[in-house]
């Protein structure tokens, strides 16, 4: 059964404290995605990684970074977290080569304080 | 830039009621079109897809939509909805020229009993 799992459900973090976000997926699949999903917004991506060390930004990557060592896991960090990071994250992932669903973890819900 | 609409926000249904809820996209090309659900606390998972061939696309729980290039929209339908459709639907399209899905901002569905 596919399955991609988020470290956190939920997370509460103050201004100014960096955030580590990890997301794991066991499918082997090459392309991992980080969204940000926000009422009225809908998923707005930030980073998505092809393979093992490449990343590319997304639509909205200011005040983030990310990191992909291993296939499996790509992490998502705040470096200086922020009020208007408050958000739900999702991660994603799906085989190579863009046809295919991607496959969604469960979200971690950040509160930054 | 290649964008998703979807202009029904907040639908409200009574049980067996039919459902229709609009997609448009802004893409020329070739896309790839897709359909999410968000039951609540859950993960978002795939309702259905669309690439090519016959443009009625059936997907899972009875849903189904139609990829209508002229009018560039996917709506999503459903006969008669059970209370157990109560979710967050997301429109996503896909172009052949990026990897990348863009989301449309979601409609919440509630249906009564």
């Amino acid at each position: 059964d596919v399955k991609v799992t988020q470290s956190s459900r939920y997370l509460v973090k103050r201004t100014g404290e960096k955030v580590f976000l990890e997301c794991v997926q066991d499918m082997d699949h090459e392309n991992m995605f980080w969204y940000r999903q926000d009422p009225g917004l809908g998923l707005r991506l930030i980073y998505f990684s092809y393979d093992v060390k490449m990343k590319e930004k997304g639509d909205i990557p200011e005040g983030y970074s990310v990191s992909r060592e291993k296939k499996e896991r790509f992490s998502l960090i705040l470096e200086s977290a922020s009020t208007n990071q408050t958000s739900m994250y999702l991660c994603a992932s799906r085989v190579e080569g863009g046809t295919d669903t991607q496959y969604f973890g469960p979200g971690t819900r950040l509160t930054v304080l | 830039a290649q964008s998703v609409s979807q202009h029904n926000h907040h639908v409200i249904l009574s049980e067996a009621a039919s459902l229709e809820l609009g997609c448009n996209y802004s893409y020329g090309g070739t896309v790839n079109l897709f359909w999410y659900v968000q039951y609540p606390g859950q993960h978002l998972q795939l309702l259905l897809k669309y690439f090519s061939g016959d443009p009625l696309v059936k997907g899972i729980k009875g849903f189904e939509a139609e990829f209508i290039k002229s009018k560039f929209s996917f709506n999503l339908r459903k006969p008669s909805v059970q209370w157990s459709d109560t979710a967050e639907y997301f429109c996503a399209s896909r172009s052949y020229n990026t990897d990348k899905l863009i989301f449309g901002t979601g409609t919440r569905l509630q249906v009564f009993p």
